[in-house]
């Protein structure tokens, strides 16, 4: 079957660094996605990987390794407002989108 | 620009009763999927839209019907609703499904089945 893990929650400190992982197994992959998901919003776009190596957008991170299964979101200077759950998506051979359940974060001042 | 419209935000339902979730995008997609989401799962794919007149099932789609009469709107429907579909559902859409292909969301829909 298929299946992506993440971890359930996190915390984290205010001006701090979190990183978010997530491992998959998935029938072929065609890129991967992190959203982010406020509670009681939609989930909105935050990276897309799909070569080997690191994505940098702004405070935002994400990194892919294809042959290890393997991708994490790196946050720096968190700030209050990036509580919020961060869901992890693999698109499989059928380029259909696979979710993780998502990680809480909760950021402490 | 509005992006995804869904409607109702919340709704109450009876065991047995019938009622239909509006999905509305005005960015001429072509793709358009509806997913339910519970506490401690992933998205779950119900079906999905690529076209105008054209609907296919996801992974979870027993008990839901859809329709795609026009290429703005994806209607999913509960025939006989169950407790086990409360749930929150999203509508989505995207231009394509290659590449850097980004899903805009609805802001959801709170279906509760006592």
């Amino acid at each position: 079957g298929q299946n992506i893990d993440q971890p359930t929650e996190m915390t984290a400190t205010e001006g701090a660094i979190v990183q978010i992982n997530c491992t998959y197994q998935t029938s072929g992959f065609n890129g991967l996605f992190w959203y982010q998901q406020h509670a009681g919003e939609a989930p909105t776009f935050l990276s897309y990987n799909v070569l080997d190596g690191l994505e940098e957008k702004g405070r935002f991170s994400s990194f892919l390794s294809r042959s290890k299964g393997y991708s994490y979101l790196l946050l720096k200077e968190l700030q209050m407002k990036d509580s919020a759950s961060y869901l992890c998506a693999v698109r499989d051979s059928n380029y259909q989108l696979i979710w993780g359940a998502g990680t809480k974060l909760i950021i402490k001042p | 620009n509005a992006g995804v419209t869904q409607t109702p935000k919340f709704r109450v339902l009876k065991t047995g009763q019938s009622m239909t979730l509006l999905c509305a995008q005005d960015m001429n997609h072509e793709y358009m999927y509806w997913y339910r989401q519970d506490p401690g799962m992933g998205l779950r794919l119900i079906h999905y839209s690529v076209g105008e007149g054209t609907t296919a099932k996801g992974e979870v789609p027993d008990g839901y019907n859809v329709s795609r009469l026009k290429k703005q709107n994806f209607l999913l429907g509960l025939e006989s609703a169950a407790p086990s579909q409360t749930s929150v559902y999203f509508c989505a859409s995207s231009p394509t499904v290659s590449g850097a292909n980004v899903l805009t969301f609805g802001a959801g829909s709170r279906l509760t089945v006592l």
